[in-house]
């Protein structure tokens, strides 16, 4: 199956900081998606975006599908950024093991 | 439009005991997709249905089924609980059958087995 990899596995930002979360998958895709999961569990949408870049408040990303990789960037980080960032792509929506972003004040 | 919702939100259960989760998706949404989180195994993938036919399955014991109903909510039962079923067990919903379109998330089921 298709193997994905995110990177790196752990940030610690000072708050302001920008950063840049990447996510590398092993096959085609028609299909990734970037989840930001709060503290309680949830899997928020942040972004659908089997190709091209798409941009939302501070948080932006582009995906260059025949080169196999997504990018998540984050600008002017917030402690309400702190959280696992997760990549799913595929048919199968297979996940990365996710970047586990602390921001601190 | 409301969210997936998911009940309940906390279960505890004792091993052997056995346990149904409930998901309703996104109105008009008729996938529903359920994984298990633990820390050690990241987000796994359990199974999926889309119009009340189980569409596919991951790599999970025999003790784990799901079904769907004709309003596209879902339900997963858990036999015989061990230790390690104790995860968060998230669902999602799609209006289409997932990996063909965006999925949208619950809040999940927290569930400890003792």
């Amino acid at each position: 199956g298709i193997q994905v990899e995110q990177s790196p596995p752990d940030l610690i930002l000072q708050e302001g900081a920008n950063s840049t979360l990447r996510c590398n998958f092993s096959d085609s895709v028609n299909n990734l998606q970037w989840f930001h999961q709060n503290p309680w569990g949830q899997l928020i949408n942040l972004f659908y975006i089997p190709s091209g870049t798409k941009q939302n408040g501070r948080l932006s990303a582009t995906t260059v599908a025949t080169e196999r990789y997504s990018l998540l960037y984050i600008s002017s980080s917030q402690t309400t950024d702190s959280g696992v960032y997760f990549c799913a792509v595929g048919q199968k929506v297979t996940f990365g093991i996710g970047t586990k972003l602390q921001v601190i004040p | 439009k409301a969210g997936v919702t998911q009940t309940p939100r906390y279960l505890i259960k004792t091993r052997g005991q056995q346990v149904t989760l409930s998901c309703s998706p996104i109105s008009g949404h008729r996938s529903v997709s359920w994984y298990q989180q633990t820390p050690g195994q990241g987000l796994q993938f359990l199974f999926e249905y889309f119009s009340e036919t189980q569409r596919n399955k991951g790599n999970f014991p025999g003790r784990f089924s799901g079904r769907q109903f004709s309003n596209s909510r879902s339900e997963m039962n858990v036999s015989t609980l061990e230790l390690g079923d104790s995860a968060l067990y998230l669902c999602a919903s799609s209006s289409v059958p997932k990996g063909y379109n965006e999925q949208f998330f619950g809040p999940g089921t927290r569930l400890t087995v003792l």
